[in-house]
């Protein structure tokens, strides 16, 4: 299973655009790139998933290199409520098990 | 979008005792599910993946005599700790997914497990 790395903690200010960027060097052929958001006391959430290149949905965007080494969510002009903890996970498919990292705690600030 | 829910959201017990934590798929049929333990501060922790119909496969150090996992349909999947002690008492989290590649997997809200 490919390890993630990404940054512990990130500050931010309401409506700006927050970009988080993970590493996952060992990423396999198949292995798919997921996001997930999660609050306290709660289960993570999905944001969004790519292979390559660019995925946007209406949340985030994802960016994804070609040589898929690495990937940066996108989070265009976050408020409060996007205080949370970010992962980023590799896996090939959904019936893999994903292995969480450390995730990167975003705080957003007024 | 696909929902996966967990009973109870939270549950204190008594050292010794056993508890019992379902999952379910709300709307679609899980093929797999997972169980994730989380302590405060700190990120999850895979504990098992569960097939249903055939025993889960549990990660290194996970203790399947204490976790016991059944997953007995496509919509449930109980975790039962037994004997549970203080240092069971964590956050307990699963996930299923419907074995269509790519798609996320859908996690449930969690249950919070004190043992006194």
């Amino acid at each position: 299973l490919a390890k993630t790395t990404q940054p512990i903690s990130m500050d931010s200010y309401e409506g700006q655009e927050v970009n988080i960027t993970c590493s996952h060097n060992n990423i396999a052929t198949n292995d798919y790139i997921t996001w997930y958001q999660q609050f306290p006391s709660q289960g993570p959430r999905f944001i969004i998933q790519g292979y390559k290149t660019k995925v946007t949905n209406e949340v985030a965007s994802l960016f994804i290199p070609a040589d898929r080494k690495s990937s940066t969510l996108s989070l265009p002009r976050v408020s409060l409520s996007d205080t949370a903890v970010y992962y980023c996970l590799v896996g090939g498919g959904n019936t893999d098990k994903l292995i969480f990292g450390t995730g990167t705690r975003l705080q957003v600030f007024p | 979008g696909a929902v996966v829910s967990q009973h109870p959201s939270w549950v204190i017990c008594k050292s010794g005792t056993s508890v019992k934590i379902e999952c379910r798929s709300l709307d679609f049929q899980a093929t797999t599910m997972f169980w994730y333990r989380q302590f405060p501060k700190q990120s999850l922790m895979l504990m098992a993946t569960s097939n249903e119909g055939s025993k889960a496969t549990y990660e290194q150090g996970v203790e399947k005599d204490k976790f016991l996992i059944n997953h007995a349909s496509l919509t449930l999947s109980t975790l039962t700790v037994t004997s549970a002690h203080p240092e069971d008492s964590s956050f307990y989290i699963c996930s299923a997914s419907s074995g269509e590649v790519g798609n996320e997997q859908f996690f449930g809200p969690g249950t919070r497990l004190t043992v006194l």
